[in-house]
Order: C-alpha cells, then sequence, then structure tokens
C-alpha cells in the first residue's frame, strides 16, 4: 500500500512568513501533484513534477520533487490569507489511481 | 476553461436505496475516475475506468458499487443499496494521456 505523508498537520502563521510543506512517501511515484482543497469543494490541482529534482514555480509557491521521486516539498514566500486552504499531495503511478496525502491545513492571520 | 462538472451537488437517500451519481469529464479526456472523502478524512481511492471498462478498484468498491458510461458524455457511479457509511462526498476526476488528474466539485452524499 502507496502512503503519503505530509508535515505538519496543521500550520498558522502571519501574513507575510514563509512556510514549508513536506510530503514524504516510502514508494516512488511516477508523478506527484499538489492539489488545494476548500470546504466543501473538490481538490484543485496546483502542479504536476515528474522529473526527479524538478522544481516548479507558482507565483509565490515552489515545489519541488525528490531525486528519488519519494517526496516532495511546497514553499510558500510571504504568505497570504489567500493562501488558507487545505493544501494535499498525491502521488501517481501513471494513469491509474491517485494516491492522496495526509494533507496539511494552512490557516494565514492578517 | 474545460472542467468536470457533478449532480447532484447534495443527495440525501434513506439507508437501502439505490443513489446514482453523475459526472461529465472535461470532453477530450479518455480516463475517469471516482474517490470518495468521508467528513474529516482523506481522499480516497475508488475505481478508474478507460476503454469502457473498469482499469482499477479499491477495496471500498464492492459489489454494491458499480460505474458506466453510458453515452459519450456522462460517467455515473452507482450504489444499489446503500448504508450508512456510504455518506461521504464523492468527486469525479478525469484525466487525458498526462498524468494530471482533474476533478469534479464533488457530491455529498448523506443516508439517513
Amino acid at each position: 500500500t502507496q502512503l503519503l505523508e505530509q508535515s505538519p498537520q496543521f500550520l498558522s502563521i502571519q501574513e507575510g512568513e514563509n512556510l514549508t510543506v513536506y510530503c514524504n512517501s516510502s514508494s516512488v511515484f511516477s508523478s506527484l501533484q499538489w492539489y488545494r482543497q476548500e470546504p466543501g469543494e473538490g481538490p484543485v490541482l496546483l502542479v504536476t513534477v515528474v522529473t526527479g529534482g524538478e522544481v516548479k514555480k507558482l507565483k509565490r509557491l515552489t515545489f519541488q520533487f525528490g531525486d528519488a521521486r519519494k517526496d516532495s516539498s511546497l514553499h510558500i514566500t510571504a504568505a497570504q490569507p489567500g493562501d488558507t486552504g487545505l493544501y494535499l499531495c498525491a502521488g501517481s503511478g501513471g494513469y491509474q489511481k491517485v494516491t492522496f496525502g495526509t494533507g496539511t491545513k494552512l490557516q494565514v492571520i492578517p | 476553461e474545460p472542467e468536470v462538472t457533478q449532480t447532484p451537488s447534495h443527495q440525501v437517500t434513506q439507508m437501502g436505496q439505490e443513489v446514482i451519481l453523475r459526472c461529465v469529464p472535461i470532453s477530450n479526456h479518455l480516463y475517469f475516475y471516482w474517490y470518495r472523502q468521508i467528513l474529516g478524512q482523506k481522499v480516497e481511492f475508488l475505481v478508474s475506468f478507460y476503454n469502457n471498462e473498469i482499469s482499477e478498484k479499491s477495496e471500498i468498491f464492492d459489489d454494491q458499487f458499480s460505474v458506466e458510461r453510458p453515452d459519450g458524455s456522462n460517467f455515473t457511479l452507482k450504489i444499489r443499496s446503500t448504508k450508512l457509511e456510504d455518506s461521504a462526498m464523492y468527486f469525479c476526476a478525469s484525466s487525458s494521456l498526462a498524468h494530471e488528474q482533474f476533478f469534479g466539485p464533488g457530491t455529498r452524499l448523506t443516508v439517513l
């Protein structure tokens, strides 16, 4: 069974601070996605990383895929209240199921 | 921008009744999925569907569940005899040849 552990589970920070969320597994994934989910809504895809060591930037968000394709990180610079939400990493072995991580609930206080 | 749509947004049913949850995937996508999320828990894979057949299913997807693509646009999940523990958000997703799955807004199923 593939498991994805995210840390921290909960994070409450002040506006303007930086933060990093980690996603770790003992399994190798062909790709890894990061989603953001609002209460009562479906996960919204933020980014997909495919190559080991790959780094992608989306405005103030930086995503990195580990060299061994078992882990990933999401770094947010100068967090804003609009960044508040549940962040999910999800690993894929191809065209089959996506295995979701345990989630990190982020709260950015104005 | 194309998106996955799901209907209804909220379904309330009595235990033992059949429900059908409907999804319209993104039009040029070939792979379709159902996931569920029990309140407060993580999103769990149910089933994947490709070329008009199930390609993978989880242990959750037992004989009470079935999926169908009745026409060129809809993708449905049927639960034959609902149980209280089937209460959850059900998400449909679709993908093309890429790795990325795009999710619908979900159907909240409440079994009374």
